[in-house]
């Protein structure tokens, strides 16, 4: 087992393109997290699944973004008509339960130009 | 709103220093709390999960606490090397729509000197 994967690892778009990420969990792990960090921040939350059931979306999640889970495995983060703001580093990590410890990947870095 | 602080923002020492990194939240209804270490443009390496019920945890030269009346976190660094130069982040794990969600501080970005 390889941790937490991401891909890609960097991204940089051109303004009001569209991307999409991937994060593949600890394998085993049940629930799996999206966080979006900027420059000097700690992470912030985004959502949250529970196998394929997205549980939680927070106010940061506008409509332009869309997260799915679509087999309780991998799942994609989707960002359309990209905007300057959204440049940040985007984080998965998964868990297994509630109450258990949360692996981090090392993160997709996205520049919108 | 459970916020999370860490003081201090940034902190430089000698190697071979022992130091302590602080946390505090305002909310004291967590379950668990994580310390992480973050190297530039890299993501988040877990160091040690503190669980509600548990008063501190160990793991080679760090030693986390937690006291949940107070909403305080430390993490305690022995004998500092270079090698531990990073930005070090403490997440409470809150309880939100039958599931759970951490909320980070915004880190101690620390550099150990030769």
């Amino acid at each position: 087992d390889t941790g937490v994967s991401q891909d890609p690892r960097h991204k940089i778009t051109k303004r009001g393109q569209n991307v999409t990420f991937r994060c593949d969990p600890i394998s085993e792990h049940n629930r799996l997290y999206w966080y979006r960090q900027t420059l000097g921040q700690g992470p912030e939350f985004l959502t949250y699944f529970q196998n394929e059931a997205q549980l939680e979306k927070s106010r940061l999640l506008s409509d332009r973004f869309s997260a799915e889970r679509p087999k309780g495995s991998f799942s994609t983060l989707e960002i359309q008509r990209t905007e300057q703001g959204d440049s940040a580093m985007y984080l998965c990590a998964s868990s297994l339960g509630a109450r258990t410890e949360a692996f981090f990947g090392q993160g997709t870095r996205l520049t919108v130009v | 709103k459970q916020e999370v602080t860490q003081i201090p923002a940034a902190l430089s020492v000698p190697e071979g220093e022992n130091l302590v990194l602080n946390c505090s939240f305002t909310d004291s209804a967590i379950y668990n709390l994580q310390w992480f270490r973050q190297d530039p443009g890299k993501g988040l390496t877990s160091l040690l999960l503190i669980q509600s019920s548990q008063r501190e945890q160990t793991s080679g030269r760090l030693n986390a606490s937690l006291d949940k009346s107070s909403g305080r976190s430390t993490l305690y660094i022995a004998a500092s090397q270079p090698g531990d130069s990073a930005t070090y982040l403490c997440a409470v794990y809150i309880l939100t729509g039958g599931g759970n969600k951490l909320t980070f501080g915004t880190g101690t970005q620390l550099k150990v000197e030769l």
